[in-house]
């Protein structure tokens, strides 16, 4: 499982509240990623960063913003929490192999915005 | 912009059936090729990826794809299905050295005992 984390597994939460959401590693790799997972959309990339405090946009950003102010963690923050959130969250690292990267991905958080 | 399509979303087959889930993309360079398998309640696994060479490669539990670089398809392909293979099967492409991906919007498998 390539030692990702994701905390918390599953929440439930109400519009306009605020929500954080932590992926941790453990091997120090350096690319991270936050996907949603959506039925009939597949995975679209949210944020991802390429190191500490590096981060940038993907496409679904609006809404989110996120910090990784140490190599092992990567924070998703919905500012303002909406129905339209409501979603499956995946972590995801990226590991060199070959001359090209692998993506594995952590166990989920399961989101619920009422 | 890339774009990567799978046409089966949904995908019914008996057990002992063979399987054949289709993914095209569109990029005009070379690129890396993968497919996930996502188990019922589970995170997505890799199953089998491309990079470069013999273009048909085999994963794990029987699986393999063949990449067609003048059709732009990597279609997965399984000689007998089992229940246990149910599951979304999502097809990505990168481009090589870059960090991005694409995923498709999945095919869901499910397969009757």
């Amino acid at each position: 499982d390539a030692g990702i984390t994701q905390s918390p597994r599953h929440k439930v939460t109400e519009t306009g509240t605020p929500v954080t959401l932590r992926c941790h590693q453990t091997e120090n790799h350096r690319y991270m990623y936050w996907y949603r997972q959506d039925p009939g959309h597949g995975l679209r990339l949210i944020h991802y960063s390429y190191g500490v405090k590096d981060t940038d946009k993907g496409e679904v950003s609006d809404g989110y913003s996120v910090s990784r102010s140490k190599t092992e963690d990567f924070l998703l923050t919905l500012e303002s929490a909406t129905s339209s959130q409501t979603s499956v969250y995946f972590c995801a690292i990226s590991i060199t192999s070959g001359g090209s990267y692998e993506q594995y991905f952590g166990p989920g958080t399961r989101l619920t915005v009422t | 912009a890339q774009s990567v399509s799978q046409h089966n979303h949904h995908v019914i087959l008996s057990e002992a059936a063979s399987l054949e889930l289709g993914c095209n993309y569109s990029y005009g360079g070379t690129v890396n090729l993968f497919w996930y398998v996502q188990y019922p309640g589970q995170h997505l696994q890799l199953l089998l990826k491309y990079f470069s060479g013999d273009p048909l490669v085999k994963g794990i539990k029987g699986f393999e794809a063949e990449f067609i670089k003048s059709k732009f398809s990597f279609n997965l392909r399984k000689p007998s299905v089992q229940w246990s293979d149910t599951a979304e099967y999502f097809c990505a492409v990168n481009a090589p050295r870059t960090y991005k991906y694409i995923f498709g919007t999945g095919t869901r498998l499910k397969v009757l005992a």
